[in-house]
């Protein structure tokens, strides 16, 4: 079966800090795989998408960046955080060709 | 822009009854519906999803509905659970061809009471 990983469960960093969240995916291979944000008590945004190593969409401006070294490895970045970044992150994996959209536990970002 | 709304933010129940979810799409466009339930402090867990070619589709316990003409879906749950408490989503794709590229609602808080 197939399983998402990612870490860390939570974060504190301060403002300016930079940032590097991760994301492993097993059990299947070449896997779509997407970073969301979630603000509180609201729905979810997608920020970035890859559809292979290296291949990375964006789908929002932002002070975030995403990279995908390997094929089960997506990485979400920032050099320097802003309060605004503050939230709870969310990876997620589907398969190529369509399937349900599966997602991690995520990661709640504070930025103080 | 396009967007996914839900009627009502909040629903409470009593454990036993049945409960409906529901969900307002705008983009005509959008030909994948999908229903998520996210516990407190976890992500989202897939429930069912739809295309836009059915009108309705079971599972365990749960039913979602689509109705194209007045773009709405909902999401039934029968016998409702306490383990049912959760926050529910719906989404679309927006017609796209990404499964995983959605449009999620805000989100409707569902408590079941024993």
């Amino acid at each position: 079966s197939q399983t998402i990983h990612q870490w860390p469960a939570t974060l504190v960093q301060p403002v300016g800090s930079p940032l590097s969240l991760e994301c492993t995916v097993e059990g299947t291979s070449n896997p779509n795989l997407y970073w969301y944000r979630q603000a509180a008590g609201r729905g979810l945004q997608l920020l970035f998408y890859s559809v292979g190593i290296g291949q990375i969409s964006s789908e929002v401006p932002q002070n975030l960046s995403a990279s995908r070294p390997q094929d089960r490895q997506f990485i979400l970045s920032s050099k320097k955080l802003l309060l605004s970044d503050s939230g709870f992150y969310l990876c997620a994996w589907s398969r190529q060709g369509g399937s349900p959209l599966h997602f991690g536990n995520g990661t709640r970002l504070t930025v103080t | 822009g396009e967007s996914v709304g839900l009627h009502l933010p909040t629903l409470s129940v009593q454990e036993g009854d049945n409960s409906i979810i529901n969900c307002a799409y705008s983009n005509s466009a959008s030909d994948y519906f999908i229903w998520y339930k996210q516990e407190s402090g976890k992500g989202p867990q897939f429930i069912i999803d739809i295309r836009s070619n059915m009108d309705k589709r079971q599972g365990q316990r749960v039913t979602v509905l689509l109705n194209k003409t007045v773009k709405h879906l909902s999401l039934q749950i029968a016998a409702t659970q306490p383990g049912d408490s959760a926050v529910y989503f719906c989404a679309e794709n927006g017609g796209g061809t990404s499964y995983g590229k959605l449009t999620f609602g805000q989100g409707t808080i569902l408590t079941v009471h024993p």
